[in-house]
Order: structure tokens, then C-alpha cells, then sequence
């Protein structure tokens, strides 16, 4: 069954630091992967995705994820943390394009919380 | 643009009592989605329509849910003979094919409370 893991529950880096959010699937083939973030009181924003081709995809607002295939994983990265980032981040896995099911399944999130 | 837009932002409801919520997707967009989402518990799917095909029911979680939509555009998501568990923020997302299924774009989403 496809899964979607978020290990880490909270996560809390000082304005500037760099931020590094895990993410790791279980899907029987190739997996669309996807990032969203969640601002408190708001609906979700896609950050980016990940469909075929360069493992590393950028996003919007600096972020950028690496797709590792051996590693099942698809970790959110960003080089230097704003203040503004303080959100919930869920990562997101979908069957392949025009599969029967459109839905996706998504990890449980990670609350990151930006220190001054 | 116009974004996916949801009504009512909270509901407060007796248990027992049936309540609706709305969906207004972003115009053009043929596939629709509710999720729910429970503290603690992430996202859970809940239902998929896409164009004109059977609707997709496989995560609603009882029969007291149920979902339509009319006209290819608006959805309504009902829950009847609402329970406490049933509280949660229900989301709603649509997407276009051209753009791929799966770049789904969310309203901001319906607060559900039953007391």
C-alpha cells in the first residue's frame, strides 16, 4: 500500500539556518511526489513536485527537494530560513498521471517553528 | 484568479444533526477532491470526482458521508447523523488534467465542530 512517512513531528531552526524536512514513500512504481505548505488558518500551497527527469526540482520561495530513488525518500531543503517559513509542511505521494485514482496520500506533516 | 473557495469557514453543530459543506472549485478545473484533515491524523482522502466518470467513494469513511456535484462544478459534502469524531477541518482541492491531476490546488477549508 503507498505510504507516506514524515518522521520528524516538529522541527525548530533559527531565522538563517538552513532547513532540511524528511519525507519517505512506499509506492510500487514510480512515484509523483509533492510538497505543500500550510500556514495557519490557510488551505495548502503546492511548493513543488516531482513527476520524472532531474531529481532535484526547485520550488517556489527558495525550496528545493532531491528525489533519491535507492533511498525512497524526497527531503524538502532550503539554504536559509526566513521567518515567514513557520508553517506545516506535508510531503505527498500520487499514483501515476490519468491513473484511476486522482487522489493523493499524504505524510502526517512537520511543524517547523523559526527562532529569531 | 478565482481560487477553490469553501463555505461555511466553521460549523458548530449538535451531534446527531446532518450538516453540508461546499465546494467551489477554480473554473475549467474537471476533477475535484475532499480531504479531511484531524489533528494528529494528516490528511485523509475522502472522495475524487473527475469529468463526467463515477466518482471515486473509496475513502469516505461511513455512509453518513456522501458527496455530489452538480453541473461539473459545485460540491457538496454531507455528513449526516454527525458524531464527535466527525470533527475535523474538511478540505477541498480541484486540478485540471492539463496541468497533471495531481497539482492540486486547496481552499482554505471548513472547521467542523460537533458538540
Amino acid at each position: 500500500a503507498q505510504s507516506v512517512t514524515q518522521p520528524d513531528i516538529h522541527i525548530t531552526v533559527s531565522e538563517g539556518a538552513s532547513l532540511e524536512l524528511r519525507c519517505n514513500y512506499s509506492y510500487g512504481a514510480t512515484p509523483y511526489l509533492f510538497w505543500y505548505v500550510q500556514s495557519p488558518g490557510q488551505g495548502l500551497q503546492l511548493l513543488l513536485k516531482y513527476f520524472s527527469g532531474d531529481t532535484l526540482v526547485q520550488g517556489i520561495k527558495g525550496f528545493e527537494a532531491e528525489f533519491k530513488r535507492s533511498q525512497s525518500s524526497f527531503n524538502l531543503r532550503k539554504p536559509s530560513v526566513h521567518w515567514s517559513d513557520a508553517a506545516e509542511y506535508f510531503c505527498a505521494v500520487g499514483a501515476a498521471y490519468g491513473g484511476s485514482q486522482g487522489n493523493l496520500i499524504f505524510g502526517k506533516g512537520t511543524k517547523l517553528s523559526v527562532k529569531p | 484568479g478565482a481560487g477553490v473557495s469553501q463555505s461555511p469557514s466553521n460549523k458548530v453543530t449538535e451531534k446527531g444533526k446532518d450538516v453540508e459543506l461546499r465546494c467551489d472549485p477554480i473554473s475549467g478545473h474537471t476533477a475535484l477532491y475532499w480531504y479531511r484533515q484531524s489533528l494528529g491524523q494528516g490528511l485523509e482522502f475522502l472522495i475524487y470526482f473527475q469529468g463526467n466518470s463515477a466518482p471515486d467513494k473509496s475513502g469516505l469513511p461511513s455512509d453518513r458521508f456522501s458527496a455530489e456535484r452538480t453541473g461539473g462544478s459545485v460540491s457538496t459534502l454531507t455528513i449526516q447523523r454527525t458524531q464527535q469524531e466527525d470533527s475535523a477541518v474538511y478540505l477541498c482541492a480541484s486540478s485540471s488534467r492539463d496541468r497533471g491531476l495531481y497539482e492540486q490546488y486547496f481552499g482554505p477549508g471548513t472547521r467542523l465542530t460537533v458538540t
